[in-house]
């Protein structure tokens, strides 16, 4: 059974940067077709894609957020890291990791961890 | 860039039929659906236009009529009420989500 739980601090000051954790089960970062994805949402609206990570470190970015976002793997602890510099109030919304392979789904986020709000006010 | 468009709701008795549009998804590129019920994490209904993941029920289909994409809810029951959001990708390989359909069912 595949698992995802996103991990971070709730409330975060702007212009301070922002490091999510997905700790996940059930899958290898290490298996071929295999990526792990952020999705954000802030409250009340929609869906928004912000990276991707692939078992093979390619790694994809929203063009809007791309100058903002890092997204690392540790394959071994079964973790993978987003970092959102320079965050302002409109980064406020719930952070989701998602999981990913290629075949048979190719672009579809077939599991997702519950989600962890995150608050950016001073 | 592209962008997806969705209506903002559709309103349903139970038993009859929903039917959500989603238009901007470009020719060479699939869609998939997802549904959120309120305080939840999204769950993937369709992939790849018109594939159901096990465990969805058979109620829920996928079809792409002409330029648009559809998620069709046959016998719409009340569990259903959810928002529903369309998801595709560009040739660069970037994702965009629609801005979702509320689904309320009378």
């Amino acid at each position: 059974q595949i698992t995802l739980k996103e991990a971070g601090p709730p409330l975060v000051k702007p212009t301070q940067t922002l490091t999510l954790t997905c700790t996940f089960s059930g899958f290898s970062l290490w298996s071929s077709g295999v990526g792990v994805g952020w999705i954000r949402q802030p409250p009340g609206k929609a869906l928004e894609w912000l990276a991707l990570l692939y078992w093979d470190d390619e790694t994809r970015y929203s063009p809007s957020l791309k100058n903002r976002l890092t997204f690392t793997k540790d394959a071994s602890k079964d973790q993978v890291f987003l970092t959102i510099t320079n965050v302002a109030p409109v980064d406020t919304a719930t952070y989701y990791c998602a999981h990913q392979v290629v075949e048979p789904l190719r672009d579809a986020f077939d599991v997702w961890g519950p989600g962890i709000l995150v608050t950016v006010s001073s | 860039s592209f962008e997806l468009t969705q209506a903002p709701s559709v309103s349903v008795s139970p038993g009859q039929t929903a039917r959500i549009t989603c238009d901007g998804v470009l020719a060479d590129q699939y869609a998939y659906w997802y549904q959120q019920k309120a305080g939840q994490a999204p769950i993937l209904v369709i992939y790849r236009d018109t594939e159901r993941p096990s465990g969805i029920p058979e109620r829920f289909s996928g079809s792409r009529p002409g330029t648009t994409v559809m998620l069709t809810i046959a016998g719409v029951q009340a569990e259903d009420e959810a928002d529903y959001f369309c998801q595709s990708a560009d040739s660069s390989g970037s994702y965009l989500f629609g801005p979702g359909t509320m689904v309320t069912v009378l």
